[in-house]
């Protein structure tokens, strides 16, 4: 069965200096991964996923992860955070087996600090 | 192009009382699910499905009901409502892929329930 485990529940950055969120996951299938960001009081928004192409993805708004099997990471990063960037980010796995769930992680809040 | 549609998006209801929370989609996807979200918990599966006439249940499925008659609906039920069921909760929709490149999850905009 495949899980998710998010390293930091919050984070905190200044504006415009690096966003690094860890994500590791756990598969017996080749899985599929995603990312995806809910602001306050709003719906889950796919930020990127990943599916057996290429391990490193680019996303909306600048954010991008790197699929490592060897580490079964998915970090997701962003060169310069932005005030707007803040909300919670949820890490998400799907095993590529049909019938299967998306498991989420539990999430990390980002804030971003003026 | 209105993806995945959920109704109502605020409810109050007294203890013991019954509700259904509607799902539909318009993207002929096969695999949808319902979740619900409780601070500091992530969103929890409660019961899905993998195409008409099939459902299954998740990790809280306990308090709820499903039903598939249709690719596009996918309403939720709560039989006798308790105050463990306030919470927010989640219809998602996805392409179903038995191989590699599965598609990821579209959600609605969540239904906010309160049980007094």
């Amino acid at each position: 069965a495949q899980s998710v485990t998010q390293l930091d529940s919050h984070v905190s950055v200044s504006e415009g200096t690096p966003v690094l969120l860890r994500c590791n996951y756990s598969s017996s299938y080749s899985p599929s991964l995603f990312w995806y960001v809910q602001h306050p009081n709003k719906g889950l928004q796919l930020l990127l996923k990943y599916t057996s192409a290429a391990t490193l993805v680019k996303g909306i708004n600048g954010f991008e992860a790197e699929f490592k099997k060897s580490e079964t990471s998915f970090h997701l990063t962003k060169p310069s955070a932005h005030m707007s960037d803040a909300a919670e980010y949820f890490c998400v796995v799907r095993e590529n087996n049909y019938g299967q769930n998306f498991v989420f992680g539990p999430g990390t809040r980002l804030s971003v600090l003026p | 192009n209105a993806g995945v549609t959920q109704t109502p998006k605020f409810q109050v209801l007294k203890t013991g009382q019954s509700m259904t929370l509607q799902c539909a989609q318009d993207m002929n996807h096969e695999y949808m699910s319902w979740y619900r979200q409780d601070p500091g918990m992530g969103l929890r599966l409660i019961h899905y499905s993998v195409g008409a006439g099939i459902t299954d249940q998740g990790e809280v499925p306990n308090g709820y009901n499903v039903s598939r008659s249709t690719t596009e609906d996918f309403p939720l039920r709560l039989l006798s409502a308790a105050p463990s069921q306030t919470s927010v909760y989640f219809c998602a929709s996805s392409y179903s892929s038995s191989g590699a490149n599965t598609g990821e999850l579209f959600f609605g905009e969540g239904s906010r329930l309160t049980v007094l």
